[in-house]
């Protein structure tokens, strides 16, 4: 079975600011893929980036980054210099494979002006 | 390039009654999945489909149903429907056969509210 969990329910942070989300899942597969979306209040989930399981690069895109270490489990997001338009519900997922995402329960992020 | 589209965006039903929302992928995918965004529940996987076939399913009663046509589009039928069947129903496409290597890219979603 497949688990992902995000610990942090709601996270809120002053424009600026830097924050990281938490991400821990759990798999039985040696291949997998994890995935961040972001779901802003218009509803729709927006894809902002894929790692396979092999692949323990961290990457930088703008004021995005990504922590993969496979020792602990963890995939965690980090904004830098938050800004408003940052705020949204952010879901870490995983697929094992089988075509099958499982997300986390997400976690809220507010950037205060 | 057009993203996923469902329609329609809202839906208000009674108890018991069915429903069918439907899905088009983005050009050139051609797997469907569907989730359902229930709150309190998260969001959960439904049903995949590819090449017209159903190839998944998630932990569903059989009232939820549905199917792919061959130009690829998607519906998703819900019988006898019951209040907790009030959910966002988001419908997402992919390239088939990557092993989940590519990632799923999401429509806005369909809002369905049970009274």
């Amino acid at each position: 079975a497949q688990k992902v969990t995000q610990a942090q329910t709601e996270i809120s942070v002053v424009e600026k600011e830097d924050v990281t989300l938490d991400c821990v899942y759990e798999t039985r597969d040696t291949t997998y893929y994890l995935f961040w979306y972001k779901q802003p209040p218009s509803g729709e989930l927006v894809f902002l980036i894929r790692r396979n399981s092999f692949d323990e690069q961290n990457e930088i895109s703008g004021r995005y980054s990504w922590n993969f270490q496979k020792s602990t489990s963890s995939f965690n997001f980090t904004i830098t210099a938050s800004q408003v338009v940052d705020s949204a519900v952010y879901f870490c997922a995983l697929n094992g494979g089988n075509e099958k995402l499982t997300f986390g329960t997400g976690t809220r992020l507010t950037i205060i002006p | 390039e057009a993203g996923v589209t469902q329609s329609p965006t809202h839906l208000i039903k009674t108890r018991g009654q069915q429903v069918t929302l439907r899905c088009s992928p983005i050009s050139g995918h051609t797997s469907v999945y569907w989730y359902q965004q229930a709150l309190g529940l998260g969001l959960q996987f439904l049903l995949w489909y590819d090449e017209g076939e159903e190839r998944n399913r998630g932990n569903f009663p059989p009232r939820f149903s549905g199917r792919q046509f061959p130009n690829y589009s998607s519906e998703l039928n819900v019988n006898a429907l019951e209040l907790e069947d009030s959910a966002l129903y988001l419908c997402a496409s992919s390239a088939t056969g990557t092993g989940g290597r590519q990632p799923q890219h999401f429509g806005d979603g369909t809002r369905l509210s049970i009274l």
